[in-house]
């Protein structure tokens, strides 16, 4: 296993289009994470999953933002209506749940976006 | 979670013992003490966590004061690699689902 996998690790695209990533987490981990990451600030929480359930979303996760893990292995976020203030690192995690979740997050490398 | 205070930056000279403090003085007792650094252009990556003995991994020491009140990393010898922003978080353990960073300290190991 090769760790946490986000796709693609650059996207650039004008306003008002349409981006999905995609977050194929260490595969016996069934919980998985999504954050941003502006310049120069830490991550900000945004959505979680447990296997195909997506149990917390954060207020930052507006409208415009969906996010889904159909099987239960991989998931997308997709961001319609794209603004320059979508303009971030999108990364993933994933873990282990239970008390082996305790050893912490394993983050992939993530995706930036930029609208322009 | 309780909130977490870090200098937002420091210097340490490579080989010597990097020592990066936190404060939180609002600890409860059920939560715990995790590190986690990111280097530039990755996502963030694990290193130690505690709740009130100290802990030692191959990455890095973990100091919890006797009253849990403030914490200390210790990264024992320093290479120019450890350059990282290093993220101090409290969070109780298998509740609520998700770490809340802060800005981290600004670690710079210079030659």
């Amino acid at each position: 296993d090769t760790g946490v996998s986000q796709n693609p690790r650059h996207k650039i695209t004008k306003r008002g289009q349409n981006v999905t990533f995609r977050c194929d987490p260490i595969s016996e981990h069934n919980r998985l994470y999504w954050y941003r990451q502006t310049l120069g600030q830490g991550p900000e929480f945004l959505t979680y999953f447990q296997n195909e359930a997506q149990l917390e979303k954060s207020r930052l996760l507006s409208d415009r933002f969906s996010a889904e893990r159909p099987k239960g292995s991989f998931s997308t976020l997709e961001i319609q209506r794209t603004e320059q203030g979508d303009s971030a690192m999108y990364l993933c995690a994933s873990s282990l749940g239970g008390a082996q979740g305790n050893y912490g997050y394993t983050f992939g490398s993530g995706t930036r976006l930029t609208v322009v | 979670d309780a909130k977490t205070t870090q200098p937002p930056s420091m210097d340490c000279a490579e080989g010597r013992a990097a020592n990066l403090p936190c404060n939180h003085s609002t600890i409860s007792g059920n939560e715990y003490v995790y590190w986690y650094r990111q280097i530039h252009s990755q996502g963030p990556q694990y290193i130690i966590h505690g709740l009130k003995n100290n802990e030692t991994n191959e990455m890095a020491s973990l100091i919890i004061t006797e009253d849990r009140k403030s914490s200390t990393l210790i990264l024992p010898h320093a290479t120019l690699r450890d350059t990282a922003v290093y993220y101090c978080i409290v969070r109780v353990v298998n509740y609520g689902q998700n770490f809340v960073f802060g800005p981290g300290t600004r670690l710079s190991v210079l030659p």
